[in-house]
């Protein structure tokens, strides 16, 4: 049973172009996330959303835009695509989002291979 | 601030035991994990801790000082499958997890 899944897993674009990413947990977590890894292999948090609503966005150019149509889901839509924008993306969940002092474990889906070219 | 240092890469032999460690400054603390990620797939949970000692898990125990902002992963009986990156993660301030730049690891024969 897939518990964060994303599609696509490889998207290749050509500069300019606009594209979405979609991810669904099915593990009844109230937070998603999105997470950028870069070529070095750095993994940086770009957002989260708890029970559809944004509660961090972390300096990602406004290119960049989450939805999240269900606690569920929650998917990223990029804009004017730049090569700077290669990288993979993960999806992850957890059950709620830190709260005074308490965190959760993040669970990551497969990741989606962006390619700008 | 936030960081969080890791050595970038390590070599052990099947068999062997191996440490990584990573030093952590953090806006307030409230645990540290650890992440497995082998090349192209998701990282995976291996472990959390929030108070100082040492908890076992099989193979892998995790290490924490809170008071010397330091963890370590120890992996014992090393396999071939447990080559992977290793990426030492906490919660700082508002963001949910802040990553270290991962511990690359090559076990060989």
């Amino acid at each position: 049973d897939t518990a964060v899944s994303q599609t696509p897993k490889y998207l290749v674009t050509q500069m300019g172009n606009d594209k979405s990413i979609k991810c669904e947990q099915n593990l009844g977590h109230d937070t998603m996330y999105w997470y950028k890894q870069d070529s070095k292999k750095f993994l940086k948090i770009m957002f989260s959303y708890n029970n559809k609503e944004l509660i961090i966005n972390e300096t990602v150019p406004n290119r960049f835009s989450p939805k999240s149509p269900d606690k569920a889901h929650l998917n990223l839509h990029i804009n004017s695509l730049e090569l700077g924008d290669s990288a993979v993306y993960f999806c992850a969940s957890s059950r709620k989002k830190p709260s005074g002092g308490v965190v959760y474990t993040q669970y990551f889906g497969p990741g989606t291979r962006l390619t700008v070219l | 601030g936030q960081n969080i240092d890791q050595p970038t890469e390590m070599t052990a032999t099947e068999g062997a035991i191996v440490q990584i460690n990573c030093t952590y400054q953090t806006s307030g603390f409230n645990g540290l994990f650890w992440y497995q990620q082998h090349a192209g797939e998701a990282p995976t949970f291996l472990s959390y801790n929030v108070l100082d000692g040492l908890e076992e898990k099989g193979r892998f125990s995790s290490f924490l000082s809170r008071s010397k902002g330091y963890s370590y992963l120890l992996l014992k009986e090393l396999q071939m499958k447990d080559s992977a990156s290793y990426l030492c993660a906490a919660p700082s301030g508002n963001t949910p997890l802040v990553f270290g730049k991962g511990t690359r690891l090559s076990v060989i024969a």
